[in-house]
C-alpha cells in the first residue's frame, strides 16, 4: 500500500519570499493533517481537513499560512511571507479512522 | 496549560533495561490514546493504541489511568534498535471529530 507523499523533501529559502508544500494522502482516506514539528518538540497542528473541508484551524497562522484541499484528496500548504520561525519539518497525515499515517515531512529552513 | 505532558528525558539505558515513560493529559474528555515512535529525522509511527484495560504487544506495555489522566509504556528488555523518541498522543474527539494533541516527546538511547 502506497504510504502519504509529500514534497519536497527539503526547502531552503530567504525570510519574506513564499513556499508551498505539496501532499498526497493515502488512498481513501478522508482525514488529511497538517503539522508543524520544530526542533525537540512534538507536532503541533496546523490544520485538519475532512475531504475537501476545513475541520481545525485554529492554530494556523492566517496571516502567512494558508492551505486548500480542492478535490478532496491532495493538499497544498503555503507560506508568505516566510518568517526565520517558521523554519521546521512540516508533515502530513492522513487518517480512515482514527490511525494516523505519516509522510516524511518537509525540512524548511528559512534563513 | 499544554494539552498533553510528557517528561523529554532523554533516558539512556542499558540492553537489556526495562524504562518506563509517563505521560499526562489535562481534558477529562478526551476520547482515545496512542504512543507513537519517532526515529531521528523521521516521520512519527504508530507504536501502539492505548485502551483502558492496558495492552501489551510484545516487550512494550501500555497503561491508561483515565481517573489520574496518565498514560504510561513500558519497555522490557531494551534493544538497541528501541532508541527513538516516543511520542504520547491524546484524541480529544472521534471520528470525523478527531483532535489529536502530542506530547514533546521522550528520547531514549539504549546503549551497548
Amino acid at each position: 500500500e502506497a504510504g502519504v507523499a509529500q514534497s519536497p523533501r527539503y526547502k531552503i529559502i530567504e525570510k519574506r519570499q513564499s513556499v508551498a508544500f505539496w501532499c498526497n494522502p493515502i488512498s481513501g482516506h478522508a482525514t488529511l493533517y497538517w503539522y508543524q514539528q520544530i526542533l525537540g518538540q512534538g507536532p503541533k497542528l496546523l490544520i485538519q481537513f475532512q475531504n475537501n473541508g476545513v475541520v481545525d484551524d485554529s492554530q494556523l497562522p492566517k496571516d502567512r499560512f494558508s492551505a486548500e484541499r480542492l478535490k478532496g484528496v491532495d493538499s497544498t500548504l503555503k507560506i508568505q511571507p516566510a518568517k526565520l520561525e517558521d523554519s521546521a519539518v512540516y508533515l502530513c497525515a492522513s487518517s480512515f479512522i482514527t490511525e494516523q499515517f505519516f509522510g516524511p515531512g518537509t525540512r524548511l529552513t528559512v534563513l | 496549560r499544554k494539552e498533553v505532558e510528557q517528561d523529554p528525558g532523554p533516558f539512556n539505558v542499558p540492553e537489556g533495561a526495562t524504562v518506563a515513560f509517563n505521560c499526562t493529559y489535562s481534558n477529562s474528555a478526551s476520547q482515545s490514546f496512542f504512543w507513537y515512535r519517532q526515529d531521528c529525522r523521521k516521520e512519527p509511527k504508530l507504536l501502539m493504541s492505548v485502551y483502558s484495560s492496558g495492552n501489551e504487544d510484545g516487550r512494550f506495555t501500555a497503561q491508561l489511568n483515565r481517573a489520574s489522566q496518565y498514560i504510561s509504556l513500558l519497555i522490557r528488555d531494551s534493544k538497541l534498535s528501541d532508541s527513538a523518541t516516543y511520542l504520547c498522543v491524546v484524541n480529544l474527539g472521534s471520528g470525523t471529530g478527531n483532535q489529536f494533541y502530542f506530547g514533546t516527546g521522550t528520547s531514549l538511547t539504549v546503549i551497548p
